[in-house]
């Protein structure tokens, strides 16, 4: 693989049930990041991760929780999901915290029923 | 606080002529980059241009050129020669400081473009 892989590439999910969309990237990048995107409102930060073994909340986190156990793997779990998480997901990755540009996953369309 | 704001929902242009799309900033940090996404109709975000804010040139990557104006905060994308694969929406972002992230970007609402033939 090359770059950034996500899975499930889309999910529909009763309300209440965990989730974990999963986030995979090779190219050895330090920091990564969790955003939502909703129609009309762009993408928003959920987590962020600047190196393995750290974490940070974004601007939307609520409902959510991510680890970063290994450099490669950021997992982002929704623990009870709820209608209003219903959104496409994008994982991404950049070399190092604030360098230059970030490269993304082909995104998780989920849909809470 | 940091904010993107695009103006234009939606542009149409002729294929083989040039667009512009307008991106405003704000930010009180001194030092900032702002970048270019495309995401065409697959879903996918595409890199296309970056401008640092100590820059002293207008960045440039084929096609694509940022006109960048400090003073009055914007950061234009200049789409010469449109192509029809050029049809999707155009996000400007900001490098962010959200919390301790360093390096999270702050999307604006994005432009939907689209190439008439």
């Amino acid at each position: 693989i090359a770059g950034i892989t996500q899975a499930p590439t889309s999910q529909i999910l009763a309300a209440g049930r965990r989730m974990t969309l999963r986030c995979t990237q090779d190219m050895r990048h330090n920091a990564m990041y969790w955003y939502r995107q909703d129609l009309g409102l762009g993408l928003r930060l959920i987590h962020y991760s600047n190196t393995a073994g750290t974490t940070g909340k974004g601007e939307v986190p609520d409902g959510y929780s991510v680890s970063r156990a290994n450099t490669d793997d950021f997992p982002l779990t929704l623990a009870s999901a709820v209608p209003s998480q219903t959104s496409v997901y994008f994982c991404a990755s950049s070399v190092l915290a604030g360098v230059n540009e970030q490269f993304f996953g082909p995104g998780t369309r989920l849909t809470v029923l | 606080a940091q904010k993107i704001t695009q103006t234009q929902p939606g542009m149409f242009v002729q294929e083989k002529e040039a667009v512009t799309l307008d991106c405003t900033y704000d930010t009180s940090d001194p030092s900032y980059g702002l970048f270019w996404y495309k995401q065409p109709s697959s879903g996918e975000m595409i890199f296309l241009i970056y401008q640092g804010s100590y820059d002293q040139q207008n960045a440039t990557e084929g096609r694509y050129s940022l006109n960048f104006q400090k003073a009055r905060k914007s950061a234009n994308l200049v789409i010469s020669a449109s192509q029809l694969g050029d049809s999707a929406m155009y996000f400007c972002a900001m490098r962010g400081n959200y919390g301790g992230s360093q390096g999270n970007l702050i999307f604006g609402k994005g432009t939907k473009l689209s190439v008439k033939p």
